[in-house]
């Protein structure tokens, strides 16, 4: 049972450039989310979806999209890398009646 | 303002003491609460969930006061283990409501 999982760990872009951060989630769980997290700033949640085929903006949408195809997938594009958008990139799951969240070991993303 | 606030912290203790950690939420309709641990450079984990009536696993405890708005964490007997980032989270509505995290307080316990 490996949880959450994120690729890549680290990543390195130029600015302009894109790329996707996988995650995937073999619990079942039918609530994905992404969170970024500055020095300072806390988590701060980026999208989210309650299942397959839905998904909704959080706090700080700009810049990324995301999609849901699958229950276990729930991939964060980013569409034109900025430097503000350095930052480690947590993606967590949990059960749709249930608040314990279960975060992955994060994507550390530089832009530079 | 933002809807979590902590300490700001850092909070630095020698092994054995007891530490207190508090955390203020804006949104009286605020209904589930819990703390969460952040060792350095690794994910979140969720350390406890917060009950109206206090609630107690080990050396750990929380309580809650609704009437203030109000979440605490206390660690007694500190070990070097409990070093860590601990951030108060607030859930407001139903489960298909969001968590809002607080940014955190950071204790390093020393020998």
């Amino acid at each position: 049972n490996a949880g959450v999982t994120q690729t890549p760990k680290f990543q390195v872009l130029k600015t302009g450039q894109s790329m996707t951060l996988q995650c995937a989630q073999d619990m079942n769980h039918e609530y994905m989310s992404w969170y970024r997290q500055d020095p300072g700033m806390g988590l701060r949640l980026i999208h989210y979806s309650v299942g397959a085929g839905i998904t909704d903006q959080g706090e700080v949408p700009n810049g990324y999209n995301v999609s849901r195809s699958t229950t276990e997938d729930f991939p964060l594009r980013l569409l034109s890398a900025a430097p503000s958008q350095t930052s480690v990139y947590f993606c967590a799951s949990r059960l749709l009646e249930a608040y314990e969240q279960y975060f992955g070991p994060g994507t550390r993303l530089t832009v530079t | 303002r933002k809807e979590v606030e902590q300490d700001p912290g850092p909070f630095n203790v020698p092994e054995g003491a007891t530490v207190a950690f508090n955390c203020t939420y804006s949104n009286s309709a605020s209904q589930s609460f819990f703390w969460y641990r952040q060792d350095c450079r690794k994910e979140p984990k969720l350390l406890m969930s917060v009950y109206s009536s206090g609630n107690e696993d080990g050396r750990f405890t929380a309580q809650l006061n609704r009437a203030s708005q109000y979440i605490s964490l206390l660690i007694r007997d500190s070990k070097l283990s409990d070093s860590a980032t601990y951030l108060c989270v607030v859930n407001w509505g139903s489960t298909l409501g969001r968590l809002y995290f607080g940014r955190g307080t950071q204790l390093t316990v020393w020998p």
